[in-house]
């Protein structure tokens, strides 16, 4: 089936910390994932993505990691400041016939405490 | 380069009354896919447009219907109102066969 889905539901950090926020995917043929932030009222922020075919991307101050074998996702931030307080989810890219959809997961809310 | 964008920011409705709901995609995206998100929950797909056609759909009844216009813009069309169709609808482009998805702020519909 199609599942995304989160371990931790409300992650809480101090300021400086790094923080890692996992995720579980079930498609075992998905090629690629993503991670947003979605700030109150606002919509999904792209933050960053990887294809199956890497085990790891950085971007800046984050980076993803991807375990195909046991189908797992993390989307580590380092030096977590308090503008990265928001909720982040996991977002797995699935290819129907003739289109592509995004499956999401409940996602983790991020709190950092200065 | 513009973002996505959506109109209106809020909306208040009615059980058993109808909404249109309204998407300018990024500049040079022509695909457009909508999202509702639930309150606590994560977005969930409802259906993609491409060059004016719907070429997916998720589980959505068909009360939910779209359009795209040869601009790219799309609206997005649900019927009879219940109230669990309350949530942010999310609208996201993409440059055609590309997977990024960029999203826009979002419309929040309630339904009383």
């Amino acid at each position: 089936g199609e599942s995304v889905g989160l371990h931790l539901p409300t992650l809480s950090v101090q300021e400086g910390d790094n923080s890692i926020i996992n995720c579980a995917y079930s498609n075992s043929a998905s090629d690629y994932f993503i991670w947003y932030k979605q700030e109150s009222g606002k919509g999904p922020q792209f933050i960053i993505d990887i294809r199956s075919n890497m085990d790891k991307r950085q971007g800046q101050r984050v980076t993803v990691l991807l375990n195909k074998t046991v189908k797992h996702l993390s989307l580590q931030i380092a030096a977590t400041q308090p503008g990265d307080s928001a909720v982040y989810f996991c977002a797995e890219n699935i290819w129907h016939t003739g289109f592509q959809k995004l499956v999401f997961g409940t996602g983790t809310r991020l709190l950092v405490s200065p | 380069e513009t973002g996505v964008t959506q109109s209106p920011t809020h909306l208040i409705k009615t059980r058993g009354q109808q909404v249109t709901l309204r998407c300018s995609s990024q500049s040079g995206h022509n695909t457009v896919s909508w999202y509702q998100q639930a309150l606590g929950q994560g977005p969930q797909f409802i259906f993609q447009y491409y060059r004016e056609e719907e070429n997916g759909r998720g589980n959505f009844p068909p009360r939910f219907s779209g359009l795209q216009f040869p601009n790219y813009s799309s609206e997005l069309n649900v019927n009879a109102l219940e109230l669990d169709d309350s949530a942010l609808y999310l609208c996201a482009s993409s440059p055609g066969d590309l997977y990024e998805q960029y999203f826009g702020p979002g419309t929040r519909l309630t339904v009383t």
